[in-house]
């Protein structure tokens, strides 16, 4: 079974500093993919960044990035630069890759409240 | 952009009712997948559907649900019973394929059950 830990329930940053926000996982999987979506209050899901296990290098997309550590068990999404915007929940998720279990795993979220 | 779009987005219901659930998928997608989440809970994978088929339930998934791809955009989840504990928002999601593929979520359907 999969499990996803995110240990933040929530968290207050100034505007325009990074923030990084904690995700550990366990799983018996061999080949896995690690997730991070955001839900603004409006509840819909918006996918942000994917970071295969098998993958070298860190994944980045625009602001966001993903700390992965694999020895660690752990996927921190960093946003650099906060923006009011960026207020939200967000979840970390996993799934198995090549086989397995096809749904997402999701943690329990991190209520993040980027402050002017 | 091509979304994944769901109707209605809020549902009330009695409890005992049957609903039914909409959802468009992205058109090429092949995989399609509902999630529930529970008030300030964390969200949780229901089923997958790929090729005209159930490919994973998870123990959530009893008897009362099932789900349905009824032509060729359509892709429906139908409670038969409702019951309170149901009340939840329910997310569609699509994807391209398996594993490495990010899933795409619909806005939700808010179900209240009274």
């Amino acid at each position: 079974a999969q499990k996803i830990t995110q240990t933040q329930p929530g968290m207050f940053v100034q505007e325009k500093e990074a923030v990084t926000l904690d995700c550990t996982y366990d799983t018996s999987d061999q080949s896995y993919g690690l997730f991070w979506y955001k839900q603004p209050s409006s509840g819909e899901m918006i996918f942000l960044i994917y970071q295969g296990s098998y993958d070298e290098q860190n994944a980045t997309e625009g602001r966001y990035s993903l700390n992965f550590q694999k020895a660690r068990k752990s996927a921190n999404l960093v946003i650099s630069a906060s923006q009011l915007g960026d207020s939200a929940m967000y979840f970390c998720a996993m799934r198995s890759v090549g086989g397995g279990a096809d749904g997402l795993t999701f943690g329990k979220g991190t209520h993040l409240i980027i402050q002017p | 952009e091509p979304e994944v779009t769901q109707t209605p987005s809020h549902q009330v219901t009695q409890m005992g009712q049957e609903v039914i659930l909409r959802c468009v998928p992205i058109s090429n997608h092949l995989y399609f997948y509902w999630y529930r989440q529970i008030l300030g809970q964390k969200v949780e994978f229901l089923v997958s559907f790929y090729n005209n088929e159930i490919s994973e339930k998870s123990e959530i998934f009893d008897d009362q649900f099932s789900v349905e791809r009824p032509d060729g955009s359509n892709f429906t989840l139908k409670i038969r019973s409702t019951k309170l504990e149901d009340s939840a928002m329910y997310f569609c999601a699509s994807s391209e394929a398996r594993g490495t593929y990010e899933q795409y979520f619909g806005p939700g359907t808010r179900l209240t059950v009274t």
